[in-house]
This record gives structure tokens, C-alpha cells and sequence, in this order.
């Protein structure tokens, strides 16, 4: 049983088109962090949220953390072939000391 | 400034060999991890160390062990390998930006068959 879900599994859409992947807990985490991975490379940080509600953008991605720090969700506008790759969720235990990732979404971006 | 390199980047066993995965970062973080990737799995800890001479089981530790050597190396051992350790091994460092936030910062991964 996964302790992080994220939904879809599978996203595939056209440039230009705007898209939000989930990321669900029935567990509240200290902070929670967004990570993007490309074929045979580690994951890379894009965000960290540790405050409920929190909002944060990053250029044409908005991350929200949920009021109850459970949830969290990521938000692409207007899509972009580069942005193809598998986006995982990480929420952070023991006061951000280790994590426990979710399975990941794989997006594909099509021009 | 390299960031975090490992060593190798592909290997291929038979069951029962042993191996050492090696780990280090040059970024003078704390803390240091080691995660598996396995399709539709995500990625699970399997060790990680908050700082040096100090190692912790995560959520998959059976069947490896860790060494932390100093404070920019930490090392996985398979000591007899088993088909279900097929898997990409990442290493991860991390440093606190603050009581709650860690920010980690992964290798390019060790690709691992065991036959």
C-alpha cells in the first residue's frame, strides 16, 4: 500500500494545453516536495512546500499544499514539449528528515 | 562542484555475488540516503544516515547494509544478491533549509541485473 497516491498514472496531452497531477495522503507531512526525473537521470527538486495552504509558482507551474498538509497538487499552463518527464511527490517525516515518495505521474507533452 | 556522484552507473550480478555501491557528495550536507526505483513504485528509502556515524533503516532495508565512511561518502553493500534487487539505485544528500524543509539533491542513479 503506498502511503502517497498520485493521479493519473499516464498523462498525455498537446502543447499549449493546461494539466494538474495529484498527489493524496491519508498521513500529514512536515513538508512536501515536488521532484521532476528524466530518462536516466535522478529527480530534481522543484519545490518544497512546508506551510498548509501554501501557494507557490514557478514560472508556468503552480504547486499548492493543502490546508491539512496531506495533499498537494501541481498545475501546468500552457505545456511545453520540455516539461515531458515523471513527476513525483515526496512528503517529508521526522521533521523533513527522510521522506517517502508517491509512484509518480508520466506526463507526455506532444508538439 | 559536482554535486552527488555514484559509482557504478550500470552493474550486472549473479545470484548470490556481492557488491558496493558508492556514494559522495561534495555539497558538505548532513544527510545522506539511498532509495531503489522500481517501476510504478516510486522511489523507497532503504537506508539513510542524518549525519555522520549515524545510519537509519528506511522502509526496504532487508538484504543491504550501509556504511557511512565520512562525512561526504556513504556506501550500499548487497552482500548476496537476489533477483528482487534488480532495481536503479539513486543516492541522495540533503541539508535542512529549515525545522521542516530538507532539500535533496540526487545522483544519476546505479543500474542494477541480477541474474
Amino acid at each position: 500500500t503506498q502511503l502517497l497516491e498520485q493521479s493519473p498514472q499516464f498523462l498525455s496531452i498537446q502543447e499549449g494545453e493546461n494539466l494538474t497531477v495529484y498527489c493524496n495522503s491519508s498521513s500529514v507531512f512536515s513538508s512536501l516536495q515536488w521532484y521532476r526525473q528524466e530518462p536516466g537521470e535522478g529527480p530534481v527538486l522543484l519545490v518544497t512546500v512546508v506551510t498548509g495552504g501554501e501557494v507557490k509558482k514557478l514560472k508556468r507551474l503552480t504547486f499548492q499544499f493543502g490546508d491539512a498538509r496531506k495533499d498537494s497538487s501541481l498545475h501546468i499552463t500552457a505545456a511545453q514539449p520540455g516539461d515531458t518527464g515523471l513527476y513525483l511527490c515526496a512528503g517529508g517525516r521526522n521533521y523533513g528528515q527522510n521522506f517517502v515518495f508517491g509512484p509518480g505521474t508520466r506526463l507526455s507533452v506532444l508538439p | 562542484n559536482a554535486g552527488v556522484t555514484q559509482t557504478p552507473k550500470f552493474q550486472v550480478l549473479k545470484t548470490g555475488q556481492s557488491m558496493t555501491l558508492q556514494c559522495a557528495q561534495d555539497m558538505n550536507h548532513n544527510s545522506m540516503y539511498w532509495y531503489r526505483q522500481d517501476p510504478g513504485m516510486g522511489l523507497r528509502l532503504i537506508y539513510y544516515s542524518a549525519s555522520e556515524g549515524t545510519t537509519d533503516k528506511g522502509e526496504v532495508p532487508n538484504g543491504y547494509n550501509v556504511s557511512r565512511l565520512n562525512k561526504r561518502e556513504f556506501s550500499l553493500r548487497l552482500e548476496s544478491a537476489a533477483p528482487s534487487q534488480t532495481s536503479v539505485y539513486f543516492c541522495a544528500s540533503s541539508e535542512a533549509l529549515s525545522r521542516t524543509g530538507y532539500e535533496q539533491f540526487f545522483g544519476p542513479g546505479t543500474r542494477l541485473t541480477v541474474l
